[in-house]
């Protein structure tokens, strides 16, 4: 199975600041068809987790633009710039190149 | 707007059986694959099975192959997962999903928490 390495496990922030998110994959993420199928999603506390970010870079429908992906191959990067409170909770990368589909582990925004 | 409902969740005796049910709204059902995405206590997020949209096809991780079965009624708009030989380690919130173009999981339910304890 492909093994998504999300760093770092937590971050602290203090509000208006930038954050980054790193996902490392075992294997590239690009399909044979050129696509790359990587994910973000955003676990808020007590909440269903909400997709913010696929194929590497498209935000979906309502994310603001200050969540940016960016990437290729085998490294991921999730930015937040000036972060909100509603930003906090754990972030996960995802990837569906390869069967099965995997979540990285998770990394935890909180205020510092 | 799309909506999805999990229900069936709750506490059963590890070897025995449960079935869970999503019922979506929203959209047309019978157009989209639907997925199972599971989360234990404090961990983090687990994909599970996932079914075409007419139900010809299904997908499983290798821990469920042969104890799960991910089933659908287009006619009732609903998603299953019958779930047999349940163990501990199958406690989770299960959460059902729905893709959109070239994305997994574009939506989900609020998720239903099943505990296999004795």
């Amino acid at each position: 199975d492909v093994v998504l390495t999300q760093t770092p496990v937590s971050l602290s922030v203090t509000l208006g600041d930038q954050a980054s998110i790193s996902c490392r994959s075992s294997q590239s993420l690009e399909y044979s068809d050129g696509y790359t199928y990587l994910e973000w999603y955003l676990q808020k506390p007590g909440q269903s987790p909400q997709l913010l970010i696929y194929g590497v870079s498209n935000r979906f429908s309502g994310v603001p633009d200050r969540f940016i992906g960016s990437g290729s191959g085998t490294d991921f990067t999730l930015k937040i710039s000036r972060v909100e409170p509603e930003d906090l909770g754990v972030y996960y990368c995802f990837q569906a190149t390869h069967d099965p589909p995997t979540f990285g582990g998770g990394t935890k925004l909180e205020l510092k | 707007e799309v909506q999805l409902v999990e229900s069936g969740g709750g506490l059963v005796q590890p070897g025995r059986s449960l079935k869970l049910s999503c019922a979506a709204s929203g959209f047309t059902f019978s157009n989209y694959g639907m997925a199972w995405v599971r989360q234990a206590p404090t961990k983090g997020l687990e994909w599970v099975a996932t079914i075409s949209y007419d139900g010809s096809s299904t997908y499983y991780r290798d821990s469920v192959k042969g104890r799960f079965t991910i089933s659908r009624d287009n006619a009732k708009s609903t998603l299953y997962l019958q779930m047999d030989s349940l163990r501990s380690e199958d406690t989770a919130t299960y959460y059902c999903a729905r893709p959109r173009r070239r994305v997994s999981f574009a939506y989900w339910g609020q998720g239903t928490l099943v505990t296999v304890s004795s």
